[in-house]
């Protein structure tokens, strides 16, 4: 079935490193892709979305290209900081019920000061 | 803007207990959800809600009963609470479906 894969459970930096954080998708066609990002005690938000295959979406330094080729929508920062500290969701629209959305499992990411 | 209130924020329980989780939002959305978050797991779709009086179940609806009372409110039942149980429960709302805004969430224990 359709599925989002995030292997990284959790990633730890330091302040001013480069994050990389894995994303990788399942289906058929050409879903829109997402990135939500959860702070302690808050639900999650949305970070970033893109709709049209190959391109790029970007917001507060962070940004995710969607990469048909390899089913992938990785999410980057060149340089992160204390406040980036939260759990980020790559997530998917169902096609079977555009009201839907298929989650990965989560990255939490510590920044150490 | 606007807001998404959940009530309890803070929910304890007992086996087989009846227990409902409250949630209001002042977007004026039409869609809204409901989802189970555990800890290491993505989120899971319980129920959603086109409009008022709608109801659309998700893949872990068994155990769950939802309510959509008017298009700002969107009740959620756990029939029957299983002990050990801990998750947290998210509802959100969104214009059509496009993007979702997420309250802050109702904790669950069950004893």
């Amino acid at each position: 079935g359709d599925s989002v894969i995030q292997m990284q459970g959790q990633v730890t930096l330091s302040e001013n490193d480069f994050l990389f954080i894995n994303c990788t998708y399942s289906t058929t066609g050409y879903p829109t892709l997402f990135w939500y990002v959860q702070y302690s005690g808050e639900g999650p938000q949305l970070l970033l979305q893109v709709t049209t295959a190959n391109n790029k979406g970007s917001s507060r330094g962070f940004e995710a290209t969607y990469d048909k080729g390899t089913t992938s929508f990785h999410l980057q920062k060149t340089s992160v900081q204390e406040i980036d500290s939260a759990v980020y969701y790559c997530a998917m629209r169902d096609r079977t019920s555009n009201y839907q959305l298929i989650w990965g499992s989560g990255t939490k990411l510590i920044i150490k000061p | 803007g606007g807001i998404i209130t959940q009530t309890p924020k803070f929910l304890i329980g007992q086996e087989g207990q009846k227990l409902t989780l409250k949630c209001q939002q002042n977007f004026n959305h039409d869609t809204m959800y409901w989802y189970r978050q555990d800890s290491g797991k993505g989120l899971r779709l319980i129920y959603y809600s086109i409009t008022e009086n709608d109801l659309q179940k998700g893949d872990l609806s068994e155990g769950y009963d939802a309510s959509r009372e008017k298009k700002s409110s969107f009740s959620l039942t756990v029939t029957s609470a299983q002990k050990n149980e801990m998750a947290v429960f998210l509802c959100a709302s969104s214009f059509d479906r496009y993007e979702q805004y997420f309250g802050p969430g109702t904790r669950l224990t069950v004893l």
